[in-house]
């Protein structure tokens, strides 16, 4: 277990809809990472937030946005579903604030777009 | 052309035998190196890191970074059935100020015993 918690585990939806999927880092860690992981595509950086603040932008889709509250926690935002976004969503924290930290994914959430 | 290159395998070894898992990258801005594990149904975790070029060993484990080449390998001694994952190699040019983490599509290991 990371210590990264995400909800839900599972989430089915029809297209065109919008969904929630939220994350609670590791007690402490303060920088949160959103990945998507699809089959051909493999791990894809999403966005980083960094104590609140936007940190790094990866390859999101404007249809998707993300938020990371002041208790830590952060949000991930995608609208206007397509068959396409489909995937797993990984979360991860790190502790962050020097050259490197090792980033604890969360198990993630299974997105099924119908 | 992708920024992280990798065989996705499937890569099938007996137990007891060497591995060795490899990812190629373009860009040489790169400077930090990262190996992760993942198991079916679980996220990844970060087995080791290196920076720079060189090697680190951490138990069977061994990184190599070859920058000139761009070019890096993970070796496994001794690979255990325990050991059949997923392996994701990932790499930025300076985490935590604003880079992007990249990472390969992964290698499909199976150890058989």
């Amino acid at each position: 277990d990371s210590g990264v918690t995400q909800t839900p585990k599972h989430l089915i939806t029809a297209t065109g809809q919008r969904v929630t999927l939220r994350c609670s880092p590791r007690s402490g860690d303060l920088s949160v990472y959103w990945y998507q992981q699809s089959l051909d595509q493999g791990l894809q950086f999403l966005i980083q937030y960094y104590n609140g603040e936007e940190r790094a932008k990866g390859n999101i889709l404007e249809r998707f946005s993300a938020q990371q509250f002041p208790d830590l926690h952060s949000e991930l935002n995608l609208s206007s579903l397509e068959l396409g976004d489909s995937a797993l969503y990984f979360c991860a924290s790190s502790l962050a604030g020097g050259p490197f930290y090792e980033q604890y994914f969360g198990p993630g959430t299974r997105l099924t777009v119908t | 052309q992708k920024e992280v290159e990798q065989d996705p395998g499937p890569l099938s070894v007996p137990e007891g035998a060497i591995v060795s898992l490899n990812c190629t990258y373009s860009n040489s801005a790169f400077q930090y190196f990262m190996w992760y594990r993942q198991y079916s149904r679980k996220g990844p975790e970060l087995l080791m890191y290196t920076y720079s070029s060189g090697n680190k060993e951490d138990g069977r484990f061994t990184a190599q970074v070859d920058k000139s080449s761009k070019y890096i390998s993970l070796f496994i001694r001794d690979s255990q059935p325990s050991d059949s994952a997923t392996y994701l190699c990932a790499m930025t040019s300076a985490p935590n100020t604003g880079n992007q983490f990249y990472f390969g599509t992964g290698t499909s290991l199976t150890v058989i015993p």
